[in-house]
């Protein structure tokens, strides 16, 4: 069944606001990720935390773990239209047995 | 949604060969992309594979060391050239039907090189 669940499904703001996108799993993880899609375009990867980080930050973006509540966030600052895409978490509790399991995605819309 | 299946789903092989990974998918899609993840690292796109054209490689990525076969809108392969250690990986292949925005992703093969 799918691991990650990102929350909310679609999410819609204006330029310079602040996009936070959640997503909730299931099982002990090694590591979360998160990816981007543009439309018709392959996943882009955007920043991996691992099980023993609690936040990361890159650019704009800033990862937080909680491997209690088994859920993650996703913060976009600052917006621009070319964030719009879809995002997706996706978790990994192992490598050569078990495979990266990605939520079913978010779409997120920043209007100019 | 879209059913894939890759073969084969793991493998072990030797410094200096090839190996061919192949990709069904249960409908008629036009877009094809292959992955690969390196042990605790994050996917990374190695090409777009669209029936009818080249496949598009990204940056770092070569057709001489990762050929790819697009031959029909059901099927392509992946061929991962003169294997070293540093190639091992799980190669996935996941495909966009239409233009609905979501990936569906095969199982992957598990590859390592000794």
């Amino acid at each position: 069944s799918q691991q990650g669940e990102e929350d909310p499904q679609a999410l819609s703001i204006q330029e310079g606001e602040n996009a936070t996108m959640n997503c909730s799993y299931k099982t002990s993880i090694n590591n979360l990720q998160w990816y981007r899609q543009n439309s018709g375009r392959g996943l882009v990867h955007l920043i991996l935390i691992r099980s023993n980080e609690r936040e990361k930050h890159s650019g704009r973006l800033r990862v937080t773990l909680d491997t209690s509540k088994k859920s993650s966030s996703l913060l976009i600052t600052a917006s621009r239209a070319a964030d719009t895409a879809s995002y997706f978490c996706a978790t990994d509790a192992g490598w050569w047995d078990e495979k990266l399991v990605f939520g079913k995605g978010m779409k997120l819309t920043v209007n100019p | 949604s879209a059913v894939i299946s890759q073969k084969p789903s793991r493998d072990i092989c030797q410094r200096g060969t090839s190996l061919t990974i192949q990709c069904q998918v249960d409908s008629q899609v036009t877009m094809m992309f292959w992955y690969r993840q390196q042990p605790g690292q994050s996917l990374t796109l190695i090409a777009t594979a669209n029936q009818g054209s080249e496949a598009t490689y990204e940056s770092g990525f070569v057709i001489d060391k990762f050929p790819i076969s697009r031959p029909n809108l059901t099927f392509s392969t992946l061929t991962v050239s003169n294997m070293s250690p540093e190639d091992s990986s799980i190669y996935l292949c996941s495909v966009e039907p239409g233009r609905q925005e979501t990936q569906y992703f095969g199982p992957g093969t598990r590859l390592l090189v000794l």
